[in-house]
């Protein structure tokens, strides 16, 4: 039972249009997410997170949005460059233990075109 | 600062062969992690360790072991390899708060024939 998920497998997008990453969850005691790229060849590396009591947080071109009611986020990145190419995680921290514990969504892998 | 580091980069395992994956980081930070990552699966758990001497299971571990010695090391284990276990495995760490990032490694692949 996948507790995150990542419905789109890929997604491209012409160079300085938006990008729309979407992520659903499943456990509604997550609360607080994490959003991770990953380059071919390299490890994931953070990028942005949101905490349960915003609906939004920006980081230059990149914002995630919540919407706790539906459990859903969405990563928008504007305007996209071609640098953005990669797969993109979302991930939520497991809430019943003391690990720390990431549970991760199956990526999807955007295409930024020239 | 190196970060994360995973040795080997690469390897190729014979069914029933074992190996260790190592996992070394310099940020003093308590907790590590291995996570198996397949196509179209995300990063799963394998183990992890929330100081020195600490170990647990994560979400997969059946076929792995793991040993955190020294709080900088982490090794992953295959007793005896199995083509299932042809996966990128990645180490991570954590300071260990509820929520803080973890950093991960570059991976290592492998592959058993």
């Amino acid at each position: 039972d996948q507790q995150v998920k990542q419905n789109s497998p890929s997604l491209s997008v012409q160079e300085g249009r938006i990008s729309i990453l979407n992520c659903d969850y499943t456990n509604s005691m997550f609360d607080y997410f994490l959003w991770y790229k990953k380059y071919p060849a390299e490890g994931p590396t953070f990028l942005i997170s949101i905490s349960s009591i915003k609906d939004k947080n920006e980081d230059g071109r990149f914002t995630v949005f919540l919407n706790k009611s539906a459990k859903h986020l969405s990563l928008h990145i504007v305007p996209s460059q071609p640098g953005d190419s990669a797969v993109y995680f979302c991930a939520a921290p497991n809430t019943n233990n003391a690990g720390n514990m990431l549970t991760f969504g199956g990526g999807t892998r955007l295409m930024v075109k020239p | 600062n190196a970060g994360v580091t995973q040795t080997p980069k690469f390897r190729v395992l014979k069914t029933g062969q074992s190996m260790t994956l190592l996992c070394a980081q310099d940020m003093n930070h308590e907790y590590m992690y291995w996570y198996r990552q397949d196509p179209g699966m995300g990063l799963r758990l394998i183990h992890y360790s929330v100081g020195e001497g600490t170990t647990a299971k994560g979400e997969v571990p059946d076929g792995y072991n793991v040993s955190r010695l020294k709080k900088q090391n982490f090794l992953l284990g295959l007793e005896s390899a199995a083509p299932s276990q042809t996966s990128v495995y990645f180490c991570a760490s954590s300071y260990g708060t509820g929520g803080s990032e973890q950093y991960f490694g570059p991976g290592t692949r492998l592959t058993v024939t």
